[in-house]
């Protein structure tokens, strides 16, 4: 079993639907937890980042953690075509800075 | 700042030619990492620099892999005789530790930057 596992889609959803993005985890001594897009043929960009549980929100990406159920998400308001790339989470524990990542899912937004 | 630079963008190569892979990170990050990725095996660590000292390389496939950081401004990927199972894009990336305002985050998390990659083709 993957230390992160996340469902590669693709996840096909209508311009203006609020998107879900999950990943699950193994390794209850994760503490940081991120989100990388990546467009097509590009490096991925750190999207988003929190640090334990909780919510955190910018703009219309909103991050969530869960860490009793091992369980991370990041959910897309209005979505649009320009949302369209495949989203990566990453975690890491308190004492090194190897990030474990998920296989990414690939999200299409279509117009 | 023109981000993270990588060279050759694109790199087509037959099978048992030595490979050089070449990055420049953002000028005062501390770290800079290799990545490999694949369909198949997704994003995977190859190995880590923190301040030109390599840290942690079991990320790297075999002996004719190697990675170099002589200096805080270059680092070099080797493969060499290359073979049609490197063929992948390879990310190198450069950060450094962001406590932010992660409220009671002991060391901080890894803000990384990735290049554009360099996407390799072994025949």
């Amino acid at each position: 079993q993957k230390e992160v596992e996340q469902d590669p889609g693709p996840l096909s959803v209508p311009e203006g639907a609020i998107v879900s993005l999950n990943c699950t985890y193994s390794n209850s001594a994760f503490q940081y937890f991120m989100w990388y897009r990546q467009y097509s043929r590009k490096g991925p960009e750190l999207l988003m980042y929190t640090y334990s549980s909780g919510n955190k929100e910018d703009g219309r990406f909103t991050a969530q953690v869960d860490k009793s159920s091992k369980y991370i998400s990041l959910f897309i308001r209005d979505s649009q075509p320009s949302d369209s790339a495949t989203y990566l989470c990453a975690m890491s524990g308190d004492s090194n800075y190897q990030l474990i990542w998920g296989a990414g899912t690939k999200l299409i937004i279509k117009p | 700042d023109a981000g993270v630079i990588q060279s050759p963008r694109h790199e087509v190569t037959e099978m048992g030619q030595e490979v050089t892979l070449r990055c420049k990170p953002i000028s005062g990050h501390d770290y800079l990492f290799w990545y490999r990725q694949t369909m198949m095996r997704g994003l995977e660590l190859l190995i880590y620099f923190n301040n030109n000292v390599p840290i942690d390389d079991s990320g790297m496939p075999e002996d004719r892999f190697s990675a170099k950081m002589p200096n805080a401004s270059f680092s070099t990927l080797k493969i060499q005789p290359s073979e049609p199972r490197d063929s992948a894009v390879y990310f190198c990336a450069s950060g450094y530790r962001d406590r932010g305002s992660l409220l009671g985050a002991r060391r901080g998390y890894l803000k990384a930057f990735f290049g554009q990659g360099t996407r390799l083709t072994v025949v």
